[in-house]
């Protein structure tokens, strides 16, 4: 079993939509979390970090935290064009450093 | 706003060359850290640092070495470069201040011939 998985994708929503990005972590120590929007051919840039079960709101972006199920999800709202890109998860783990998913590549159609 | 920069954005070396890559943060983070992203592979972690003169392996660090002198600064070496080293070479920093978030430079990308 992988440290953090993510589907590969590609997920594809038309414009408008709300695209919704899912990640599970094996490590039940995990306290942070973080999502990683990474354009091709760029750096991640940090979107959103989590800590503590239930929503986080930011804009268009939503996170989803149940440390219970080992879960933590992305909502985008009101997909856009320029949102297309790689999503990568990333929760902390017990010994300090970042486990980063291979991300879902999410593509929003036009 | 958190900088982290590293010294070329493209760089051709030969195989056998050794290779220097640099990294500098402008925000007086205690954390540093390289990784290498290949595609279907993700980011994996070649080395970190929690301090100046401080290193530690990370997930892949066979063929790599570090050097951290000045907090600002963290250094990646290949010894010796080798075709299976070509690949996108990330750095990134956190520290206090930033809510431990993790910040990235723009990347890398060696090309061993």
């Amino acid at each position: 079993q992988k440290e953090v998985e993510q589907n590969s994708g590609p997920l594809s929503v038309p414009e408008g939509a709300i695209a919704s990005l899912n990640c599970t972590y094996s490590d039940r120590g995990s306290q942070s979390f973080f999502w990683y929007r990474q354009y091709s051919g760029k750096s991640p840039e940090l979107i959103m970090s989590i800590y503590s079960n239930g929503d986080k709101e930011d804009g268009r972006f939503t996170a989803q935290l149940n440390k219970a199920s080992q879960y933590v999800s992305l909502l985008i709202r009101d997909s856009q064009p320029s949102d297309s890109a790689t999503y990568l998860c990333a929760p902390r783990g017990a010994t300090n450093k970042l486990i980063f998913g291979t991300g879902t590549l999410l593509a929003v159609q036009p | 706003d958190v900088k982290v920069t590293q010294s070329s954005r493209y760089l051709v070396k030969r195989t056998g060359e050794k290779v220097f890559l640099e990294c500098v943060q402008d925000m007086d983070h205690e954390n540093m850290f390289w990784y290498r992203q290949d595609p279907g592979l993700g980011l994996r972690l070649i080395y970190f640092s929690y301090d100046v003169k401080m290193k530690e392996k990370g997930d892949i660090p066979e063929g790599y070495s570090v050097s951290r002198e000045k907090k600002e600064r963290f250094s990646l070496i290949l010894e010796s470069a080798s075709t299976n080293q070509t690949s996108m070479y990330l750095c990134a920093s956190v520290g206090p201040g930033t809510s431990d978030e993790q910040f990235f430079g723009p990347g890398t990308r060696l090309t061993v011939l």
